[in-house]
């Protein structure tokens, strides 16, 4: 069983609508977890931390974490296709883990 | 701030010979950084992950003496490639972490495109 899992995509939404992205880990003594946005042929970009169970909302972002599950997610509203990209989800405990990322093209 | 340099962004070099990429943090001190590699249309792969003033921590499968990390300073690392060959061509990226501590989150540098030829 992988640390991270994420599920590869491709995901396709159109302009507007919601993206929602999924992560699940394995590691219960996580404590940290990220989300980064990687365009294609570019490095990953840092665009959410949660800490803590619950919603953390930025911009038209918002992350949710669920730690009796063992499930974290990014929404993305009101989407737009310069948010087409590869999102990553990151754990991080003792060690520090990455998903293999969703591919999300958003449709104009 | 937070923000990661690499030098230079990209590179092509002849087989066999080697190949030194910078890893700078700008703007904090980083006392862990990572070396990863990304091959088109893969997932990162961690290499090797090198604390400030202490030997680098190699992935299973990784050549130490291929991929000689240096972190002599806070806010430098390299990776040298040597004795490269086509195989070796790739993405590589650093990341740097601001602190010790395993929870903080990583930023990343814009990476270096290396081919060989």
């Amino acid at each position: 069983q992988k640390e991270v899992e994420q599920n590869s995509g491709p995901l396709s939404v159109p302009e507007g609508a919601i993206a929602s992205l999924n992560c699940t880990y394995s590691d219960r003594v996580s404590q940290s977890f990220f989300w980064y946005r990687q365009y294609s042929g570019k490095s990953p970009e840092l665009i959410m931390s949660i800490y803590s169970n619950g919603d953390k909302e930025d911009g038209r972002f918002t992350a949710q974490l669920n730690k009796a599950s063992q499930y974290v997610s990014l929404l993305i509203r009101d989407s737009q296709p310069s948010d087409s990209a590869t999102y990553l989800c990151a754990v991080s405990g003792n060690q520090f883990y990455f998903g293999t990322g969703t591919s999300l093209t958003v449709i104009p | 701030g937070a923000v990661v340099s690499q030098h230079p962004s990209w590179v092509i070099c002849k087989s066999g010979t080697s190949v030194k990429i910078e890893c700078r943090s700008l703007d904090f001190q980083a006392t862990t950084m990572f070396w990863y590699r990304q091959f088109p249309k893969q997932s990162l792969m961690l290499m090797a992950t090198s604390n400030e003033g202490s030997k680098a921590t190699y992935e299973q499968g990784v050549e130490k003496d291929k991929f000689l990390i240096n972190h002599a300073s806070l806010t430098l690392s390299t990776l040298t490639v040597t004795s490269a060959h086509p195989e070796d061509s790739s993405f590589y990226i650093c990341s740097a972490r601001d602190g010790g501590l395993a929870m903080l989150e990583q930023y990343f540098g814009p990476g270096t495109r290396l081919t060989v030829t």
